[in-house]
């Protein structure tokens, strides 16, 4: 199976900043990589595919990058609706497996 | 507008079988393929089945593979997930999830599922 090692474990940030989340994949999967944001109580919300891709209705401020095995999710200008838990997941080889999550919080 | 809509799930002992169901409305359901993920409590997501749109092929995680079946009625518009066999680790909100290109763009709102003597 192919491992979603993603980091750091946990951060917080202040209203405005930019922070970056990082996963790496064990082997290549090209730009077969999705975000995902998860508040409490609530169902994953997918933010962006196919590595770089904004899904419909995600704010701009979210961006994608990367390929093959190392990849990243910056958030830019850091809003109180930001905090959760981020996962990334790949979709190149079944199971699709899911990174360890990173929880964010405003500092 | 997309919904899934998870029913079926509760408290079970250990050994014993359940059967969820996933009612999809809003889009072609018979036109994605449709998986199913769970979340163990304060833990992190794990991906445990997929079905083509049609059927023709089926994937499961190792941890569950010849307990689960996944299923669907593309005439009804649901996807199922039967779990025999069930174990205190499978404890855990069962999602229902639509694929799109390399994500799952819509998601259930979760059944809860509590194996416990």
């Amino acid at each position: 199976d192919i491992q979603m090692t993603q980091s750091p474990h946990s951060l917080s940030a202040s209203l405005g900043e930019t922070v970056s989340i990082e996963c790496l994949a064990s082997e290549g999967i090209s730009n077969y990589l999705a975000w995902y944001q998860q508040k409490p109580g609530k169902s994953p919300q997918l933010l962006i595919y196919y590595a770089r891709s904004l899904q419909d209705g995600v704010p701009s401020r979210f961006s994608g990058s990367g390929s093959g095995t190392q990849f990243s999710l910056k958030i830019s200008n850091m809003q109180p609706e930001d905090e959760g838990v981020y996962y990334c997941q790949q979709g190149y080889k079944y199971p699709n497996t899911f990174g360890t999550g990173t929880k964010l919080e405003l500092k | 507008e997309v919904q899934l809509v998870e029913s079926g799930g509760g408290l079970v002992k250990p050994g014993s079988s359940l059967k969820l169901s996933c009612v999809a409305s809003g889009f072609s359901f018979r036109s994605y393929g449709m998986h199913w993920i769970r979340q163990a409590p304060k833990k992190g997501l794990e991906w445990i089945a997929l079905i083509y749109y049609d059927s023709s092929d089926k994937y499961y995680a190792d941890s569950v593979k010849g307990r689960f079946t996944i299923s669907r009625d593309n005439s009804e518009n649901t996807l199922y997930l039967e779990m025999n066999s069930l174990r205190s680790e499978d404890t855990a909100m069962y999602y229902c999830a639509k694929f799109y290109s390399s994500g799952f763009d819509y998601w259930g709102q979760g059944v809860m599922v509590t194996v416990s003597s």
